[in-house]
């Protein structure tokens, strides 16, 4: 149990596009979802905390107009890159848990190439 | 300040025993975990401890104490397949995650 699924796994982009990163809790309702980004040979970096119907709370330095979020239900998470560019270039990678568990579940990334 | 501190990079052998070491400075504590991720894919839970003492998982095992904010985890007979990076990460009081660089560990034949 406690599968996390992110779609799609890959992805490339011209620049000033925007992308959608879904992620999807799919055996479990997650009350809470975070969205990480990690650089090559970097450890993760927390952008963004999502609760269920609230507003996703960014963490310093991440432009929360520029990273949009999105925790419509207790299954989907959605993160939005607008007006991409190269340098949003990076692995993107969710995570779900609940209010009983200490564990967060992670969805197998995004590789988001902005050309 | 949070900070979480593990060494970059280790080597050992194949069929050798390695300790992969964390220290921790956090504003409360929940738990500290241990992750693997290779390159490329996201991490995968490893281990979890809350109590200090040693938590043996088959070939891994992960230490605490909390009174020393320090952890390791324990590799034995390693394998090839155990190249990877080694995260450990503690739970704050605020049930937030903070993470550390990463261990990568570099197994040789």
């Amino acid at each position: 149990g406690a599968v996390v699924s992110q779609h799609p796994s890959r992805v490339i982009c011209k620049s000033g596009t925007s992308v959608k990163i879904e992620c999807r809790s799919l055996d479990f309702q997650a009350t809470t979802m975070f969205w990480y980004r990690q650089f090559p040979k970097k450890s993760l970096m927390l952008m963004a905390t999502s609760n269920e119907g609230s507003k996703a709370t960014y963490e310093q330095g991440v432009e929360k107009d520029k990273f949009l979020i999105n925790h419509a239900s207790l299954t989907l998470s959605t993160l939005t890159v607008t007006s991409a560019h190269p340098e949003d270039s990076s692995f993107y990678i969710c995570s779900a848990s609940t209010r009983e568990w200490n564990e967060q579940f992670f969805g197998p990334g995004t590789r988001l190439t902005v050309l | 300040g949070q900070n979480i501190d593990q060494p970059t990079e280790m080597t050992a052998t194949e069929g050798a025993i390695v300790q992969i070491n964390c220290t921790y400075q956090t504003s409360g504590f929940n738990g500290l975990f241990w992750y693997q991720q290779h390159a490329g894919e996201a991490p995968t839970f490893l281990s979890y401890n809350v109590l200090d003492g040693l938590e043996e998982k088959g070939r891994f095992s992960s230490f605490l104490s909390r009174s020393k904010g320090y952890s390791y985890l324990l590799l034995k007979e390693l394998q090839m397949k155990d190249s990877a990076s080694y995260l450990c990460a503690v739970l704050d009081s605020n049930y937030q995650l903070i993470w550390g660089a990463g261990t990568k560990l570099i197994i040789k034949p």
